[in-house]
């Protein structure tokens, strides 16, 4: 079974500019989520989506973070424009559930990691 | 907010002893689960207790929950070199659909 794919593996821009991060979950998995992991802390969640629709995105900064997950299947994560303490790297994860339930066991890709001058 | 706080941040043993990493968290939870993180990859799953249970084993692992203190434990019986990583405690609380996960202890097993 094919894991979840990420890209681009590292990313450095500068600050003010934007960039798009990319995720393919497990197939199947109805359930999404975006997190991001600052060095020595844990992930945190920026976005959830079950199938194509948002189910959380209470901690994602609007103002210039946006994601889509177009058909239910791929996702896009955007910044624009990005900011210093956007430096961190971006996980995508996926589960298989229906109802997007917490006790789900959640697949991690191996991460972007943007590093923002 | 990051909920469970994990203790020690870092531990440091030889191969064959075992580490005790503990969890503690602030709000009732449905379950806490254990995620481990080799350097520069993402989180693998590895244990979920749910409220209602005290202990769980899987292979080496052994978990504990004491929702009582609002504390988990994770123990790993005879390390390896291959266990050095980070582990994190990540709970989940009433209908609550999403992971918070703690700060992390970063573990490393010396040959």
């Amino acid at each position: 079974e094919a894991g979840v794919a990420q890209s681009p593996r590292y990313k450095i821009i500068e600050k003010r500019q934007s960039v798009a991060f990319w995720c393919n979950p497990i197939s199947g998995h109805a359930t999404l989520y975006w997190y991001q992991q600052i060095l020595g802390q844990g992930p945190k969640l920026l976005i959830q989506f079950q199938n194509n629709g948002v189910v959380d995105d209470s901690q994602l900064p609007k103002d210039r973070f946006s994601a889509e997950r177009l058909k239910g299947v791929d996702s896009t994560l955007k910044i624009q424009p990005a900011k210093l303490e956007d430096s961190a790297v971006y996980l995508c994860a996926s589960s298989l559930g229906s109802q997007g339930l917490a006790e789900e066991t959640q697949y991690f890709g191996p991460g972007t990691r943007l590093l923002v001058l | 907010s990051q909920q469970g706080e994990e203790d020690p941040q870092a531990l440091s043993i030889q191969e064959g002893e075992n580490a005790t990493m503990n969890c503690s968290y602030k709000t009732s939870i449905n379950n806490l689960q254990w995620y481990r993180q080799n350097s520069g990859r993402g989180l693998v799953h590895l244990i979920l207790i749910r409220s209602n249970e005290r202990e769980k084993h899987s292979g080496r692992l052994r978990v504990t929950l004491d929702t009582s203190k609002k504390s988990s434990s994770l123990l790993i019986t005879a390390s390896r070199a291959a266990d050095t990583a980070s582990y994190f405690c990540a709970t989940a609380g009433g209908s609550a659909r999403q992971l918070t996960f703690g700060s992390g202890t970063q573990l490393t097993v010396l040959p």
